[in-house]
């Protein structure tokens, strides 16, 4: 069965702790790997897709990479308005729609 | 250009009544899905449907769920005589026929069954 696996469930930094954030998932015939911010009462905004191991997109503070066999999301510097629930799924070869995982809920105190 | 237009955004019900939720997808977008969020979970997918067609809708509990994506109009989640477990997030998602499998949200609907 295909599954998405976050890590950690919360996380906790101070405002310039930099941190990263890992998906691994288990996705047959990974198609694309893709990474939301929730805030709460809002829905999923969409951050960034890779599509193949070894590919990294960047925004602002952060950064996604792809391996086999995980993801993470690398936090530089993080601001409190950083603070949400970072979002990973995965789309299969088989599949037309995302599998998520349960997030990682981020907090950034000043 | 408008996003994801969900609504009702908050939605009371008393237990075996019915929910209509409504989901007007992205200009251009031609494929919606709809998700459920229950409080510490994640996502769950429900359904998948393009313009009268469903996809896919392995999500879907078999008794009381229905979903729709007329020709014209919204695509509409429906629950039939809604039961306290129902209460939750319904997120609806379109995404461009270019199939890169990228979904943009609406803000959701609440529903909560008294």
């Amino acid at each position: 069965e295909d599954q998405v696996t976050q890590s950690p469930e919360a996380l906790r930094l101070q405002e310039g702790e930099s941190s990263s954030l890992n998906c691994s998932y288990t996705v047959s015939g990974l198609r694309g790997l893709f990474w939301y911010r929730q805030d709460p009462g809002k829905g999923p905004e969409f951050l960034f897709t890779l599509y193949s191991a070894g590919e990294e997109k960047e925004k602002e503070r952060l950064k996604a990479t792809l391996t086999k066999k995980e993801s993470f999301l690398h936090i530089t510097a993080p601001k409190p308005e950083d603070s949400a629930t970072y979002l990973c799924a995965g789309i299969g070869g088989s599949q037309g729609n995302l599998i998520f995982g349960k997030g990682t809920k981020l907090s950034v105190k000043p | 250009n408008a996003g994801v237009m969900q609504n009702p955004r908050h939605l009371v019900r008393r237990r075996g009544q019915e929910a209509r939720l409504r989901c007007s997808p992205m200009k251009g977008h031609s494929h919606v899905y709809w998700y459920r969020q229950l409080p510490e979970e994640g996502l769950k997918f429900m359904v998948y449907l393009q313009k009268e067609n469903i996809i896919d809708e392995s999500g879907m509990p078999k008794e009381r769920f229905s979903a729709e994506f007329p020709k014209e109009g919204p695509s509409i989640l429906r629950i039939q005589q809604v039961v306290r477990g129902d209460s939750a997030a319904y997120f609806c998602a379109s995404s461009p026929p270019d199939g890169t499998g990228e979904l943009f949200f609406g803000e959701g609907s609440r529903l909560t069954v008294l």
